[in-house]
């Protein structure tokens, strides 16, 4: 089955500045790339995917690419604020859907002010 | 309701009793999902119902474990006999469809076994 691992476990940035959190995957077919951000408490929710189709997606301050050859796709969070600390899990799906989504182990993301 | 619901929000049990868990997912959601989660590690996949059926059950742990939905709607997740190694977050998550891009969580249940 599909093995998705990620790191880093724990990222310290400060205010303004980048956090990139990796993940590589193992299912060549896999073809739909989640990333879920969980707040303290909360449950996790969905901030931004990719399809295998697409080599990179923005959202504002967030950005996702993916790397089909080596297997491996990436959250790049910039001009970071505090209201990003939280544990961010990004995920990979054979179905394109949410059917058979694997996540990874999270990384917990400080932001200090 | 407008999001997936969760109760209880917390439960503590003594080793080796039942517990039931529960899940009331968006009105209209026919995909429903249990996840566990325990410190340190992912998302664990659990059980994935389309309507009132399993089609994947796939991530239970043991027999200890099972899951029923009811009316497309509410789902209740039984642990037997709890024991120690039982003791994490339980998430439930809800899409539209089975092959629906978004799926959306409750806020979980903290089990703790003593």
């Amino acid at each position: 089955g599909e093995n998705v691992e990620q790191h880093p476990s724990t990222l310290s940035v400060q205010e303004g500045d980048s956090a990139v959190i990796k993940c590589t995957y193992s299912d060549s077919a896999s073809n739909y790339f989640p990333w879920y951000k969980q707040e303290l408490g909360k449950g996790p929710q969905l901030i931004i995917d990719i399809r295998s189709n697409v080599g990179e997606k923005k959202d504002q301050r967030i950005a996702v690419t993916l790397n089909k050859t080596a297997k491996h796709f990436s959250l790049h969070i910039t001009e970071t604020q505090p209201e990003d600390s939280a544990v961010y899990f990004c995920a990979a799906s054979t179905s394109g859907g949410y059917q058979k989504v694997t996540f990874g182990i999270g990384t917990k993301l400080q932001v200090i002010p | 309701g407008a999001g997936v619901s969760q109760s209880p929000s917390n439960k503590v049990t003594e080793k080796g009793k039942d517990v039931e868990l529960r899940c009331d997912p968006i009105s209209g959601h026919t995909a429903l999902y249990w996840y566990r989660q325990s410190l340190g590690q992912g998302l664990e996949f659990l059980i994935y119902f389309q309507g009132n059926s399993a089609p994947d059950k796939s991530g239970l742990p043991s027999d200890r474990f099972s899951a029923e939905r009811t009316g497309g709607s509410v789902s209740t997740l039984t642990i037997q006999r709890t024991q120690q190694e039982d003791s994490a977050v339980y998430l439930c998550a809800s899409s539209l469809t089975g092959g629906s891009v978004e799926a959306f969580f409750g806020q979980g249940t903290r089990l703790t076994v003593v």
